[in-house]
């Protein structure tokens, strides 16, 4: 199994809600990244897992929260966000060997709109 | 910030000819990827290139690595209509062989062959 899952595949939420955007893969790599990007944008990472540990946070607001239940599953929780975060959320999984992090695998998105 | 910069921003040609993207990028990397993404969606892994490594070939795609002018090109030969698509370069920074995983995407040219 060489894919990436992310659902929902769209969400519309508003200002004071609380959602949750979810990512798998099985195939057995220890790194898990999200991104988020901007129409007509490069991705932007926003967090990096090796490991099932946060080894990277972009400075992102709090609002957005990101959890790693085990290996496998990634999952970002979202409250009280802004419309300006309207964007396609892509979640992203790497191997991880001898600390070295390799070319990355990439889920379809999550469009995301906030009213 | 956005590390790489990509030129052109668009590419249009015809079924046939061959498409040339090149990347610049700021400081010292670990290796430099290539992805494609298609309407919006996912992005696709292309190829993988180390810093200690000048060229690499995959299928129809030839990239190349100048790290002493911090520059990168993806050669696409005998492009097809399938091939349409936004073209990224993204780079892993840490000198001295060290990849933290953290992709740092170029703005992308946009790729259209004409059948």
């Amino acid at each position: 199994d060489t894919e990436v899952t992310q659902t929902p595949k769209h969400l519309v939420m508003g200002m004071t809600n609380k959602k949750s955007l979810k990512c798998e893969q099985h195939m057995g790599h220890r790194a898990m990244y999200w991104y988020k990007q901007k129409a007509k944008k490069p991705p932007e990472l926003m967090f990096v897992y090796s490991y099932e540990k946060l080894s990277i946070n972009e400075s992102v607001p709090s609002r957005f929260s990101p959890e790693c239940p085990n290996s496998s599953l990634l999952n970002l929780h979202l409250h009280a966000l802004q419309p300006e975060d309207s964007a396609l959320y892509l979640c992203a999984s790497s191997h991880l060997a001898g600390g070295s992090y390799n070319e990355q695998f990439f889920g379809p998105g999550t469009r995301l709109t906030v009213l | 910030s956005q590390q790489g910069e990509e030129d052109p921003q668009a590419l249009s040609i015809q079924e046939g000819e061959n498409a040339t993207m090149n990347c610049s990028y700021k400081t010292s990397i670990n290796n430099l990827q290539w992805y494609r993404q298609n309407s919006g969606r996912g992005l696709v892994h292309l190829i993988l290139i180390r810093s200690n490594e000048r060229e690499k070939h995959s299928g129809r795609l030839r990239v190349t690595l100048d790290t002493s002018k911090k520059s990168s090109s993806l050669l696409i030969t005998a492009s097809r209509a399938a091939d349409t698509a936004s073209y990224f370069c993204a780079t892993d920074g840490g000198a001295g062989g060290t990849s933290y995983g953290k992709l740092t995407f170029g703005q992308g040219t946009i790729l259209t062959v004409h059948p």
